[in-house]
Order: C-alpha cells, then sequence, then structure tokens
C-alpha cells in the first residue's frame, strides 16, 4: 500500500506569510496528487489538482508541484481566510491515500 | 452545476445497518469510478471503497476496516452511487463523503452524519 506522509502536522504563522507544506509519496505516485483545505464543520475543498493544476475559482495565491513521490503545497501570501487544515490526497481509479493533515494556525 | 449530495445518514444502533445514497448531477457518470471517504469527529479523512466504471466492470475494492459489512453499488441510469452499511460499529460514526471522478480530478459531496450508538 502506498503511503503519504505530510509536514508539518501543525504550523503557525502570520497574515502575509509564504508557507509551504509537504507531502512523501512511500512509492511514486506521478503526478496524481491532490491538495484540499478543510474546515471545522465543512467538506475538504479541492485546490490543486494533478499536483499543479489550479481548481477553479481557488485564488492564485495557491500553488502546487512536484511528481513522483515529492509534493508541495505552498500559500504565497497568507490571508485570514486561509487558516484551517489542509490535506494531501493521492487518488486514482483503485483507491485513495490521504496524508495526516497540516493544521495552519495563525502565529 | 455540477453537483454530488449524499443523504441518507442518521442514528443506528450498533449492529445495525443503513444504506447511503450518493446523487450527481450536471455531469453523466458512466464512465467514472466512484469513491467513499468518512472522516470521524476531529480525525482525518479514511477512504472507504470504491467501484469503477462499466468498463471496468463496476469492480469494487474496500477498506480493510469495513470489508465484509459494507458494500458499494451504483444505478448509473439515475447518476446515483449506494453504500449499504450492515453490522454497524461505533468506530463507523463519521460524516462520509461519495466522491466521482470529473476527469483529471474528483468531485466530492458536502457529507451525510452517519451516528452509530445505543
Amino acid at each position: 500500500d502506498i503511503q503519504m506522509t505530510q509536514s508539518p502536522s501543525t504550523l503557525s504563522a502570520s497574515v502575509g506569510d509564504r508557507v509551504t507544506i509537504t507531502c512523501r509519496a512511500s512509492q511514486s505516485i506521478s503526478s496524481w496528487l491532490a491538495w484540499y483545505q478543510q474546515k471545522p464543520g465543512k467538506a475538504p475543498k479541492l485546490l490543486i489538482y494533478k499536483a499543479s493544476s489550479l481548481e477553479s475559482g481557488v485564488p492564485s495565491r495557491f500553488s502546487g508541484s512536484g511528481s513522483g513521490t515529492e509534493f508541495t503545497l505552498t500559500i504565497s501570501s497568507l490571508q485570514p481566510d486561509d487558516f484551517a487544515t489542509y490535506y494531501c490526497h493521492h487518488y486514482n481509479s483503485y483507491f485513495y491515500t490521504f496524508g495526516q493533515g497540516t493544521k495552519l494556525e495563525i502565529k | 452545476e455540477v453537483q454530488v449530495v449524499e443523504s441518507g445518514g442518521g442514528l443506528v444502533q450498533p449492529g445495525g445497518s443503513l444504506k447511503l445514497s450518493c446523487a450527481a448531477s450536471g455531469f453523466t457518470v458512466s464512465g467514472s469510478a466512484m469513491h467513499w471517504v468518512r472522516q470521524a469527529s476531529g480525525k482525518g479523512l479514511e477512504w472507504v471503497g470504491r467501484m469503477r466504471s462499466k468498463a471496468n466492470n463496476y469492480a469494487t475494492g474496500y477498506a480493510e476496516s469495513v470489508k465484509g459489512r459494507f458494500t458499494i453499488s451504483r444505478d448509473d441510469s439515475k447518476n446515483t452511487a449506494y453504500l449499504q452499511m450492515n453490522s454497524l460499529k461505533i468506530e463507523d460514526t463519521a460524516v462520509y463523503y461519495c466522491t466521482w471522478g470529473l476527469g483529471e480530478r474528483y468531485q466530492w459531496g458536502q457529507g451525510t452524519l452517519v451516528t452509530v450508538s445505543s
């Protein structure tokens, strides 16, 4: 089974900061990786799919990169609405695997 | 507008059964795989299982934690999938999400809450 290791588990940052979250796969997953933002009581919101494609309607301060086993989500300039939990997600038509999540907190 | 809506959640006693539905609109699901995902309160996302498309013989797969108790089915003519949950345990309490393949991404619903409690 493919394992996804996401880091850090918690991240404290300030409005305007540039932040990066990393996700590592236990074996190559090509570019089949998505990033989600989740707020309490809400469904996960798709930000990035196919490793680097920005979902329609998502602000351009969000970007994704990587392929194979190493992936990153970058928020170029944190806004107050960005404080939430973020998950990486390996997907295909056979199974899903999720990272453990990164809680982005206000410093 | 592309939309996915889950329904059928509720309160059930341990050992009981419940059937969830997942209706897609704004696109045709016939060529799409679909997956169920759940999330217990305060926890991360957990894959439950999937059903592939007709072209892939509607092949199913399940997480070990639900294998033998949960069954996924679909009716492409209704653009709907189902999750039959039997022998429910307290640890199955969670919000259940369904997702449908849509191009190079998956479309998620808003989830339905299943509570297993006596």
